[in-house]
């Protein structure tokens, strides 16, 4: 079975602190890719990053770093020095074979940043 | 350039009616997919449309159904509403089509269709 698990519903911190959000996916395949996405209120999905399952390279990009682990297919997601813009829901997605628009979405994260 | 246009963004339909919702991907995107957000199910994948032809469709009943013109617009239908229909339907739009596997496969979604049925 293909799952996608955000065992965290709601997160709260306070501005500047540094936040991870875990995803756990379930896969028999060994090819997939793994996306995150953000979802302010407006309902916009925000594209965050696409990994492929053969690279477990960890990725930077500003204040947001992703890890991604094979051996615990876990790939989960750090917000540095948090901001209140950071507030929305994170959605971490699993994307099997034969690729293309079909998502396996997580339950999502809300992530509340208070200043 | 434009991101993925969803329209109508907001609507009320009754029971009983059928409602048909649009989406224009990214220029240059081929491939449409549409979801059905609703917070006891969460995101769910409705089907998938590439060169006007479903490549992949998720587990839904019948009366939702779509299509996609030449011009990579898309529509989706969804017959006989029912209280349960009441959802964000979201379309995302990407260059990939299902079986191709690219570096640049990502997926955009749009801001979606909110459908309440009373």
């Amino acid at each position: 079975a293909q799952k996608v698990t955000q065992a965290q519903t709601e997160i709260s911190v306070v501005e500047k602190e540094d936040v991870t959000l875990d995803c756990v996916y379930e896969t028999r395949d060994t090819t997939y890719y793994l996306f995150w996405y953000k979802q302010p209120p407006s309902g916009e999905l925000v594209f965050l990053i696409r990994r492929n399952s053969f690279d477990e390279q960890n990725e930077i990009s500003g204040r947001y770093s992703w890890n991604f682990q094979k051996s615990t297919s876990s790939f989960n997601f750090t917000i540095t020095a948090s901001q209140v813009v950071d507030s929305a829901v994170y959605f971490c997605a699993l994307n099997p074979p034969p690729q293309g628009g079909k998502l396996i979405f997580g339950q999502g994260t809300e992530l509340s940043v208070k200043p | 350039k434009a991101g993925v246009t969803q329209t109508p963004r907001y609507l009320i339909k009754t029971r009983g009616q059928q409602v048909t919702l649009s989406c224009s991907p990214i220029s240059g995107h081929r491939s449409v997919s549409w979801y059905q957000q609703t917070p006891g199910q969460g995101l769910q994948f409705l089907f998938e449309y590439f060169s006007e032809t479903q490549r992949n469709k998720g587990n839904f009943p019948g009366r939702f159904s779509g299509r996609q013109f030449s011009n990579s617009r898309s529509e989706m239908n969804v017959s006989t509403l029912e209280l349960g229909d009441s959802a964000l339907y979201l379309c995302a739009s990407s260059l990939v089509a299902s079986g191709r596997v690219v570096e640049d496969g990502e997926l955009f979604f749009g801001e979606g269709s909110r459908l309440t049925v009373l």
